[in-house]
């Protein structure tokens, strides 16, 4: 099955730095690639997503890349805010018939001084 | 639309006491996923339905959980009997169509004392 690892597992930048954090994956077949964003005591919500078909995506602040070669994929966030600190999780997966099944990285808990 | 609804929100019980956690998925949604989540082990897949079939549980810990999908707009995790390592957030997602975003509910907050 799908292996989804994650780096790093904690990231502090001060306000207004960029952050980044990196994904692996293991299928070779994944691709679906979302990055959900979780505040503390909140449920996960997605923040952006990138097909196999695309190699970035940028929405405002946000940006992703995907290297299918190399099989990973990064988030990138730029002018980073104190609300952007919360727990970041990528994911990967891939259509199988009429379902897909999402599989998560362990998440990297980004923490944004002032 | 309300989005996906779970309940109770918050489920404190003893050991060896059965613990049903609910689920609505958002209308018109296809796809449905029980997750959980612990801090040592972080966001797992533990089953998940589509149109109402489960079609992967190798999630699903052990023979003390259950789930089932009656219909479209319910579904249930059991767990019984509870055990103090069950301890956990459970969160019920749902999707319209492969590959599309998963919508999570609010999560239960189950601890098994």
């Amino acid at each position: 099955g799908e292996n989804v690892e994650q780096h790093p597992s904690t990231l502090s930048v001060q306000e207004g730095d960029s952050a980044v954090i990196k994904c692996t994956y293991s299928d070779s077949a994944s691709n679906y690639f979302p990055w959900y964003k979780q505040e503390l005591g909140k449920r996960p919500q997605l923040i952006i997503d990138i097909r196999s078909n695309v190699g970035e995506k940028k929405d405002q602040r946000i940006a992703v890349t995907l290297n299918k070669t190399a099989k990973h994929f990064s988030l990138h966030i730029t002018e980073t805010q104190p609300e952007d600190s919360a727990v970041y999780f990528c994911a990967a997966s891939r259509r199988t018939g009429t379902a897909s099944k999402l599989t998560f990285g362990t998440g990297t808990r980004l923490q944004v001084t002032l | 639309d309300a989005g996906v609804i779970q309940s109770p929100r918050h489920e404190v019980t003893e050991m060896g006491q059965e613990v049903t956690l609910r689920c609505k998925p958002i209308s018109g949604h296809n796809s449905l996923f029980w997750y959980r989540q612990t801090m040592m082990r972080g966001l797992e897949l533990l089953i998940y339905f589509n149109n109402n079939v489960p079609i992967d549980d190798s999630g699903m810990p052990e023979d003390r959980f259950s789930a089932k999908m009656p219909n479209a707009s319910f579904s249930t995790l059991k767990i019984q009997p509870s055990e103090p390592r069950d301890s956990a957030v459970y969160f019920c997602a749902s999707t319209m169509n492969p590959l599309h975003e998963q919508y999570f509910g609010p999560g239960t907050r189950l601890t098994v004392t």
